[in-house]
């Protein structure tokens, strides 16, 4: 089994700051994989990123970036100049090889006010 | 044209009833989950299908049970509902179980209130 620890509950920011969603796992598996969900008020659940354990490279994708470091467990997530509409709840999400399921973190409400 | 889609999006209905939950994908993946998310938004997946077989059965109770008539659909039947069933229940689809580098891909959701 995998688990996942998203220990930020709430963030609150002010639009156009810089905020980062931490994201800690624990795995038995040799080779996983790491997704970041976004679910707005809305209710649906968003993909945003999948990323290997063997690819520790960070990846940017407009205003998001994602750190991933294998040694210390953590797949961060940073929204850089943050905008009302990114007021979601993040859920950081490991996935093993088999069996394809995922166990999700508690997820941190992110909130951005204008 | 919706990739993965649960009917109905609400579903309000007394304790003791017996209600089911469909989902269709049209991503022609393999592999397809249901996931109960309770009101502190803790995501929990219950079920998963691929190709109509059961590969996961978590502990769920007997009321719940899932089919599969083909790879496309899984539905979700409740029987005897109670009030701790309130939830919203998410349908997923993947590829293949061993290809969650996929990742999944998730219906809209089902709001269940029991009253």
């Amino acid at each position: 089994a995998q688990k996942v620890t998203q220990a930020q509950t709430e963030i609150s920011v002010v639009e156009k700051e810089d905020v980062t969603l931490d994201c800690v796992y624990e795995t038995r598996d040799t080779t996983y994989y790491l997704f970041w969900y976004k679910q707005p008020p809305s209710g649906e659940l968003v993909f945003l990123i999948r990323r290997n354990s063997f690819d520790e490279q960070n990846e940017i994708s407009g205003r998001y970036s994602w750190n991933f470091q294998k040694s210390t467990s953590s797949f961060n997530f940073t929204i850089t100049a943050s905008q009302v509409v990114d007021s979601a709840v993040y859920f950081c999400a490991p996935g093993g090889s088999t069996l394809g399921r995922l166990y999700f973190g508690r997820g941190t409400q992110l909130t951005v006010w204008p | 044209d919706t990739a993965v889609s649960q009917t109905p999006k609400y579903l309000v209905t007394q304790m003791g009833n017996d209600k089911s939950i469909k989902c269709e994908q049209n991503l022609g993946h393999d592999t397809m989950y249901w996931y109960k998310q309770d009101s502190k938004k803790f995501l929990k997946i219950m079920f998963s299908y691929n190709n109509k077989e059961l590969i996961i059965n978590e502990t769920v109770p007997n009321r719940f049970s899932p089919k599969s008539p083909d790879k496309a659909h899984l539905n979700l039947h409740i029987n005897s509902l109670e009030l701790g069933d309130s939830a919203v229940y998410f349908c997923a689809s993947s590829s293949r179980p061993g290809q969650a580098s996929n990742g999944a891909f998730f219906g809209q959701g089902t709001r269940l209130t029991v009253v």
